[in-house]
């Protein structure tokens, strides 16, 4: 199995919009409506953000919003603060087992 | 609530034995329906699945650890444990432990990590 693809990073201002893309097959991204995504910060364990797609755990910022087409599946996170700065992964199901994307780092300029 | 601990050794020798264990607190290792994972991170770099395991005792493996990985559980402890064999300097990595929920087939993800240990390979 080979991992998601992801941008390794990107950039906003606070106040903005921004988008991760995470790419896959139709054998994982594609073909299920399991992906998830996790937010991390240097020297700390991932934390669950989106789930299902698009669905968030309680407790998430309604600013972080997930979406999928195909084989890409995005992370939006809206009106961008400056804890938003971290690294975030996609995964997603895949027969029985699980594929991470490579991670992108959010840099809040 | 519930948490998840690592432990196992720091340093390991090259061709040998990764041991980590995983210790469920607060909770039932037996409750609900998760799957129970580890997942590593070698430094600076991203997140691996390594592999997972039901309370069943029924896994499912990383390919490409080429059958170097197996986990088991401990009910009665509330553990779950990791060993890779053969190791090399590219087994260096964070070791996290997280639980998995499936949701009886309707999802699937990870809902709860453990602060996770590093582990070197080295002589």
């Amino acid at each position: 199995q080979s991992a998601l693809t992801q941008p390794a990073s990107v950039s906003g201002s606070p106040g903005q919009s921004i988008t991760i893309s995470c790419t896959g097959t139709s054998s994982d991204v594609g073909a299920y409506n399991y992906v998830s995504w996790y937010q991390q910060y240097p020297g700390k364990a991932p934390k669950l953000m989106i789930y299902d797609v698009n669905k968030r755990p309680s407790g998430v910022s309604n600013r972080f919003s997930g979406s999928k087409s195909g084989n890409t599946a995005s992370l939006t996170i809206s009106g961008l603060q400056a804890e938003d700065e971290a690294d975030y992964y996609c995964s997603s199901y895949t027969r029985s087992s699980t594929v991470f994307g490579g991670g992108t780092m959010l840099t809040v300029l | 609530q519930v948490q998840l601990q690592e432990s196992g050794p720091g340093l390991v020798k090259p061709s040998q034995t990764l041991s980590l264990t995983c210790t469920v607190s607060g909770g039932s290792i037996n409750s609900g329906d998760y799957y129970w994972s580890c997942i590593r991170q070698p430094v600076g770099k991203g997140l691996e699945w390594i592999g997972h395991i039901y309370t069943s005792g029924s896994t499912n493996y990383n390919p490409s650890l080429k059958g170097r990985v197996t986990i088991s559980v401990d009910s009665s402890k509330n553990q779950f444990s990791l060993k890779l064999n053969s190791v090399t300097a590219a087994d260096t990595a964070v070791y996290y432990c997280a639980r998995g929920y499936y949701g009886s087939g309707t999802t699937w993800y990870f809902d709860l990590w453990g602060r996770g240990t590093l582990v070197t390979v080295s002589s």
